[in-house]
């Protein structure tokens, strides 16, 4: 059965504060890892990653996957309150093209 | 339409009574998803279309939940004889493609809420 876990379960930080949120998983024929945003509505993609080592960025935000250590992780640099958030990952394995999310992390950035 | 529509967004229901939840997903997209997300849990799957073909209903928690897409287009999620425990936001993600190593993320709609009193 497939598993994603994410650490930390929740974060406080500040304005302008760099943070690094980390996905473990076990999967069976791994096809791709995915880092989603949620506020208090739907899950908004961010990344896609489905080779390692090669970094995906988008402006503050960046991920970066390795397959050999089954992890990636998601980093935000100069964080504002507006990326206060659940942030979730979810990996699509051989079991279908369904997503398996890990319990995701909490993030809140105080002014 | 521009993204992922679900409704209602909230609903409220007695126990044993049944609902139906709607979503309309991205013009175009293939595959269409299901998932039930708990308070402070992370999306669990429920099932998945391929245009108006069911590919896979393992996460339906039981025989009282029931999904459907006639048309490949619109899909309707109907659970009979609610209980408290099917309390939980339902969220629908379609995707451009279907099958394989599509390389196209699941987009998801803003979920409905469904209390169960």
């Amino acid at each position: 059965e497939d598993k994603v876990v994410q650490s930390p379960l929740s974060l406080v930080v500040h304005e302008g504060d760099t943070v690094t949120l980390n996905c473990s998983y076990e999967v069976t024929n791994f096809r791709s890892l995915l880092w989603y945003k949620q506020e208090k509505k739907a899950p908004t993609f961010l990344f896609m990653l489905t080779s390692s080592g090669i970094e995906k960025k988008s402006g503050r935000l960046s991920s970066i996957l390795d397959k050999k250590e089954l992890f990636s992780i998601l980093n935000i640099t100069a964080t504002q309150t507006g990326d206060s958030a659940v942030y979730l990952c979810a990996v699509e394995g051989s079991a279908g093209n369904m997503l398996t999310f890990g319990g995701g992390t909490r993030l809140m950035v105080k002014p | 339409g521009a993204g992922v529509s679900q409704s209602p967004r909230y609903k409220v229901a007695k126990r044993g009574q049944d609902v139906a939840l709607r979503c309309d997903p991205i013009s175009g997209h293939v595959s269409l998803f299901w998932y039930q997300q708990a308070l402070g849990q992370g999306p669990e799957f429920l099932t998945y279309f391929q245009n108006e073909a069911q590919l896979d209903k393992s996460g339906l928690p039981s025989d009282r939940f029931f999904a459907e897409r006639p048309e490949g287009s619109v899909s309707t999620l109907k659970i009979q004889r609610t209980q408290q425990e099917d309390s939980a936001v339902y969220l629908c993600a379609s995707s451009l493609v279907g099958g394989g190593f599509s390389n196209q993320p699941q987009h998801f709609g803003d979920g409905t809420r469904l209390s169960i009193l």
